[in-house]
């Protein structure tokens, strides 16, 4: 079955800094990766997604994630961090489970944003 | 988030009463779910559908109860609330495994 490790619950950078979210995965079969941003009070919105077409994928407000398949690993990076990057972050796996589609979600990372 | 609402936003209720929440999708897309979000641990699979009269069981369905008569519609029923059910409970729909989940904006449920 399919999984996904969010290590820690919280991550605080400074405006401007590097933002890096870590996501590890389980899966028995080629997997697809996604990331979701929940801001608060609001639903998740995709930030991106991969689906074994590229190894980095970009996907929106500057963010982009690499699918390491040695490190099973599909962190998510942000050159810059802005105030307005402050929110939950969501890794997700895709897959067939008991003969249909499912997601399971990674617990969150909150990520804090510093002036 | 679009696509998919959810009604209603924010309800309070009593130990023992009931409720529905809402669902419904533009996209005629067969599968929907629902999912209950708690502090630090993510979103579980509450109930599937995997297209009109077919629905099954996630991680937590205890306490819930579903229907999917139409593609568009996929109601999840409370019958006896429990404080252990205030959480916030969202629904989505998705096609096959490359393509996102859509989501709802979530239902706020409070059970005192």
């Amino acid at each position: 079955a399919q999984s996904v490790t969010q290590l820690g619950s919280h991550v605080s950078v400074s405006e401007g800094a590097l933002v890096l979210l870590r996501c590890n995965y389980s899966s028995s079969v080629p997997p697809y990766l996604f990331w979701y941003v929940q801001y608060p009070n609001q639903g998740l919105q995709l930030l991106l997604k991969y689906t074994s077409a590229a190894t980095l994928v970009k996907g929106i407000n500057g963010f982009e994630a690499e699918f390491k398949k040695s490190e099973t690993s599909f962190h998510l990076t942000k050159p810059s961090a802005h105030m307005s990057d402050a929110a939950e972050y969501f890794c997700a796996v895709s897959g067939l489970q008991g003969g249909s589609e499912k997601l399971v979600f990674g617990k969150g990372m909150k990520l804090t944003v510093n002036p | 988030n679009a696509g998919v609402t959810q009604t209603p936003k924010f309800r309070i209720l009593k130990i023992g009463q009931s409720m529905t929440l809402q669902c419904t999708q533009d996209m005629n897309h067969n599968y929907m779910y629902w999912y209950r979000q708690d502090p630090g641990m993510g979103l579980k699979l509450i109930y599937y559908s995997v297209g009109a009269g077919i629905t099954d069981k996630g991680e937590v369905p205890n306490g819930y109860n579903v229907s999917r008569s139409t593609t568009e519609d996929f109601p999840l029923r409370l019958e006896l609330a429990a404080p252990s059910q205030t959480s916030v409970y969202f629904c989505a729909e998705g096609a096959v495994s490359n393509q996102p989940q859509h989501f709802g904006d979530g239902t706020r449920l409070s059970i005192l």
